[in-house]
């Protein structure tokens, strides 16, 4: 069946740069679209980016100087890289399965909290 | 395209019948979603185009609207369905979704 399963570091320092790992099964990276969405505690989820299933990116504007986002597909690996961390990025990361627009699988998410 | 969904909170019990409002700050067709988030699960999508249910989704939940205003309606609640839920809409890029409606027991 469809999983994603996000890991990285629970704690990340201010000005530090955030790498998340997002590992999938039960599709292929090449047939189907890879979003990250991030949730600050309390509040609505926020779309960060995807990975097209061609290999193509895109990313919120709101985030995209900071974001990158890459694949292994011999892994069944998605990436996200974002740097200059601040304190107003702590929150749960999810890895998402994209169809047209909606989400229609999630990982369980992976709380990153940005502290010194 | 700001999502702006109420009540934030809302209190019913099992078998009543509850609507949680999304409205968006400009027409999205019915590029719609709603999801359902419950604590040490991943989120679920219910619906998507705005009424079309997800499989495995229950009927009791339905989806309805378009252009800038939607709603779910949970039809007979059952104690399984208090949880949160977001809409989110995929009309235009980026997509943006609700600050969320918290679905409590009375």
């Amino acid at each position: 069946q469809v999983q994603l399963k996000e890991s990285g570091p629970g704690l990340v320092q201010p000005s530090e740069t955030l790498s998340l790992t997002c590992t999938v099964s039960g599709f292929s990276l090449t047939s189907y679209s890879v979003s990250w969405v991030r949730q600050p505690s309390g509040k609505g989820p926020e779309w960060m980016g995807r990975m097209w299933y061609d290999g193509d990116t895109a990313y919120n504007s709101a985030l995209k100087s900071r974001l990158s986002i890459s694949r292994d597909t011999s892994k069944n690996q998605v990436f996200l890289k974002m740097n200059s961390l601040q304190t107003d990025d702590t929150g749960t990361y999810y890895c998402t399965r994209q169809r047209q627009g909606y989400f229609d699988y999630w990982g369980q998410g992976v709380m990153v909290t940005v502290s010194s | 395209v700001q999502m702006t969904q109420s009540p934030s909170y809302l209190a019913a019990s099992p078998g009543e019948s509850v609507s949680i409002s999304c409205k968006a700050s400009k027409s999205i067709s019915n590029n719609l979603a709603w999801y359902q988030e419950k604590p040490g699960k991943a989120n679920k999508l219910l619906i998507h185009s705005g009424s079309t249910l997800q499989s495995g989704t229950p009927s009791r939940f339905s989806g309805s609207g378009s252009g800038t205003d939607f709603t779910l309606t949970i039809r007979s609640l059952e104690s399984e369905d208090f949880a949160v839920y977001y809409c989110q809409q995929y009309n235009e890029y980026p997509p943006t979704f609700g600050g969320g409606t918290k679905l409590e027991l009375k």
